[in-house]
């Protein structure tokens, strides 16, 4: 079974270093793209970026662009989202996803739980 | 980027009912790379549709996509109570993008 485990809720300062994580197991997970998700309180899904496991190529959303930084560490099937230093208006929970085929266009069948990021003073 | 404007905000209907959710793209999506989603209050989103018209597995055949191009449409033939949720359409081309999401919700 597919499965894509994150890590917990965190609760940070402004200006505040950050990273999440995201397990997938079941499956192999340098066969498939990872894309982040932000939904912030009560408003809709907003795509962050993507990755490539095998070789950590990277595409971000302009929106994104240069806040965050997507990794992986292939050798224990995680993927990472992290923030150098987060603001206010990072507050959101943050979901990771599993392509379904095997390209960077492909659509989201497997999601993690979600992790809910606060950040606040 | 692509924006993906979906209509209407909210639909008010019973159980029974059909629903016509509908999808407009600022400019063609490519290969049909349309999808939709649905989420209920504390969970994940999930797959329904891919390639704007292919059912995920397990999904009800009273969810069908169709469309091409810029305009798309989600339709559950008959709307059972565990259908009431919120609906997005995402492209997933080049940078993905959502529609502001379609709230069904009981009439």
């Amino acid at each position: 079974e597919v499965q894509l485990v994150q890590s917990g809720a965190e609760v940070k300062k402004p200006g505040e270093s950050l990273r999440i994580s995201c397990k997938g197991t079941g499956y192999s997970f340098t066969s498939h793209y990872i894309s982040w998700v932000r939904q912030m309180p009560g408003k809709g899904l907003e795509w962050m970026g993507r990755i490539d496991p095998s070789d950590s190529y990277t595409n971000y959303s302009p929106s994104f662009e240069g806040h965050v930084t997507i990794s992986t560490d292939k050798s224990i099937s995680t993927a990472y989202l992290q923030w150098s230093s987060l603001k206010a208006s990072d507050t959101a929970m943050y979901y990771c996803a599993r392509h379904y085929g095997y390209s960077s266009s492909s659509a989201y069948v497997h999601w993690g739980q979600g992790t809910l990021v606060t950040v606040s003073s | 980027e692509i924006v993906l404007t979906q209509s209407p905000g909210t639909l008010s209907l019973s159980p029974g009912e059909r629903a016509t959710l509908s999808c407009r793209a600022s400019q063609s999506v490519s290969s049909s790379y349309l999808a939709w989603y649905q989420q209920k209050p504390g969970q994940a989103p999930r797959l329904l549709i891919f390639g704007a018209s292919t059912r995920a597995t397990a999904i009800p055949d009273r969810f069908s996509g169709s469309g091409s191009g810029t305009d798309f449409t989600l339709t559950i033939s008959r709307l059972e109570p565990e259908d009431f949720a919120v609906y997005y359409c995402q492209q997933y081309g080049n940078s993905p993008t959502f529609g502001q999401g379609t709230k069904v919700e009981i009439k």
